[in-house]
C-alpha cells in the first residue's frame, strides 16, 4: 500500500515568508508526527496528533510553528516568518493505535526547506 | 529528560569486516529502543527494535541486544556489504510516543 507522502518534496523561500508543509499519513494511521532533520540539531521532534488533537507539543521551537491535522488524516505543518534556522529537512510519521498502543513509526521522504 | 548519544562518525570499513556502533540511552521508566537506517537519497527506515531489557532486535544481518544495567543498545554486524553504507540512527521511545534520537553515525563500506 502507499506509504506516508508528503509534499512538496523541496521549498525554497525567503526570509519572512509563511510557508506550508503538507503530511499525508497511511490510510488508517491515526496518530501523525512531525520531526525535523537539522545539521545542527539532528532529529528533532516537533509535534504529536493522535487524530486530530495534538496531546504533545512540546518540540515546536517557537510560536512560528503550527500545525492542524482534519479528518483524522492529512496534517498542515505551518512556519510564519521564516528565519534561516528554520532551514531543514522536515519529516512526517504515522502510526497504528491499537488498544492504545502505538505500534511502529512509519516515516516519509520529507521537506527540503530552505530558508535564503 | 530522554536522550540518545550514539558514537560520531563517518565509520569507514572494508566488506565483509565487522561493524559495532555504540548507542547509550538516559530515560526515565523502560523505554523501547529502536535502529533506524537512513540510505543515500531516501528516507528513515526501522530497521530493528526491542521492546526489553535483554530482548535482541535483529534484521538484515544487524543485531543489537537492550542492555538494561548498561544503558545501551549497540548495533553490531558481522559482515559488512557496500550496500549497508547508510546514516544509522539510535532512538528511543518513553512515555509518550515521540522518537529521541540520537546524532546519527555514517557508515561508509568500501569495496
Amino acid at each position: 500500500g502507499a506509504g506516508v507522502s508528503q509534499s512538496p518534496s523541496n521549498k525554497v523561500t525567503e526570509k519572512g515568508k509563511d510557508v506550508e508543509l503538507r503530511c499525508d499519513p497511511i490510510s488508517g494511521h491515526t496518530a501523525l508526527y512531525w520531526y525535523r532533520q537539522s545539521l545542527g540539531q539532528g532529529l528533532e521532534f516537533l509535534i504529536y496528533f493522535q487524530g486530530n488533537s495534538a496531546p504533545d507539543k512540546s518540540g515546536l521551537p517557537s510560536d512560528r510553528f503550527s500545525a492542524e491535522r482534519t479528518g483524522g488524516s492529512v496534517s498542515t505543518l505551518t512556519i510564519q516568518r521564516t528565519q534561516q534556522e528554520d532551514s531543514a529537512v522536515y519529516l512526517c510519521a504515522s502510526s497504528l493505535v491499537m488498544s492504545g498502543k502505538n505500534y511502529e513509526q512509519y516515516f516519509g521522504p520529507g521537506t527540503r526547506l530552505t530558508v535564503t | 529528560g530522554n536522550s540518545v548519544t550514539q558514537m560520531e562518525g563517518p565509520v569507514t570499513l572494508s566488506e565483509e569486516a565487522f561493524l559495532t556502533i555504540n548507542c547509550t540511552y538516559t530515560a526515565t521508566g523502560y523505554p523501547s529502543l529502536f535502529w533506524y537506517v537512513q540510505y543515500p537519497g531516501e528516507g528513515l527506515q526501522l530497521l530493528l527494535k526491542a521492546t526489553k531489557a535483554d530482548d535482541k532486535g535483529s534484521n538484515k544481518g544487524f543485531e543489537a541486544t537492550y542492555r538494561k544495567e548498561t544503558t545501551s543498545f549497540h548495533l553490531e554486524k558481522g559482515s559488512v556489504q557496500v550496500s549497508d553504507s547508510a546514516v544509522y540512527f539510535c532512538a528511543l521511545k518513553a512515555a509518550g510516543n515521540k522518537l529521541t534520537f540520537g546524532g546519527g553515525t555514517r557508515v561508509l563500506v568500501k569495496p
